[in-house]
């Protein structure tokens, strides 16, 4: 079955470090592969998708992700975290066949200043 | 240009009653989607939309929830009998029908008494 996995709920991070969230798939064919951010009160932003060719793909706000096959992972960094990036991020895929996008359950961002 | 717009964004109503949410998608947007937002939760699909064809209409949780599109304009979500459980952020989302990239609103916040 088609399913999206983000193991962290929760993650804290100061201000200026590193960031990696995580999220592994399932999906039998080639997935397309989304990374989604939820402001508070605000509905959600696409941050960057992979399709096809470079698996490491940039979106907006200095976010980037790697997509890795042998792992069924797509995990979304940021190398300097801002005050601003603390949200709900949801990674998703999509299921061609019905036209629709499996979500995770997301993982909340917490920035410590 | 305008982003899709939904109203009202807060909606209290009373247990029992009857409650209509409103999506306005961007225009030219043929696939308009509904998701159900619970507190903490990630976001569960409700209903498809894609031009004039047929809705799918495989995620409404119960006959109490309908949703109705004229063409490729406005949506209704139509709750009956609400129930406490109803209490959530109702999500649309429109596309211009690229794989999984949606545009979403801000969604209308549910609380059922």
């Amino acid at each position: 079955a088609q399913s999206v996995t983000q193991p962290d709920i929760h993650i804290t991070v100061s201000e200026g470090a590193s960031l990696e969230l995580r999220c592994n798939y399932s999906y039998g064919a080639t997935p397309y592969l989304f990374w989604y951010v939820q402001s508070p009160g605000q509905g959600l932003q696409l941050l960057l998708k992979y399709f096809s060719g470079d698996t490491l793909v940039q979106g907006i706000k200095g976010f980037e992700a790697e997509f890795k096959r042998s792992q069924s992972s797509f995990n979304l960094r940021k190398p300097s975290v801002h005050w601003s990036d603390a949200a709900e991020y949801f990674c998703a895929v999509y299921a061609g066949n019905n036209r629709k996008l499996i979500w995770g359950l997301g993982t909340s961002l917490a920035v410590n200043p | 240009g305008a982003g899709v717009s939904q109203s009202p964004s807060n909606k209290v109503t009373e247990k029992g009653k009857d409650v209509e949410l409103r999506c306005d998608p961007i225009s030219g947007h043929t696939a308009l989607y509904w998701y159900r937002q619970r507190l903490g939760q990630g976001l569960e699909f409700l209903i498809y939309f894609q031009g004039n064809s047929a809705p799918d209409k495989s995620g409404l949780p119960s006959d109490r929830f309908s949703a109705e599109r004229t063409g490729e304009s406005v949506s209704t979500l139509t709750i009956q009998r609400t129930q406490q459980e109803d209490s959530a952020v109702y999500l649309c989302a429109s596309s211009s029908g690229l794989a999984g990239t949606l545009d979403f609103g801000a969604g209308t916040r549910l609380s059922v008494l």
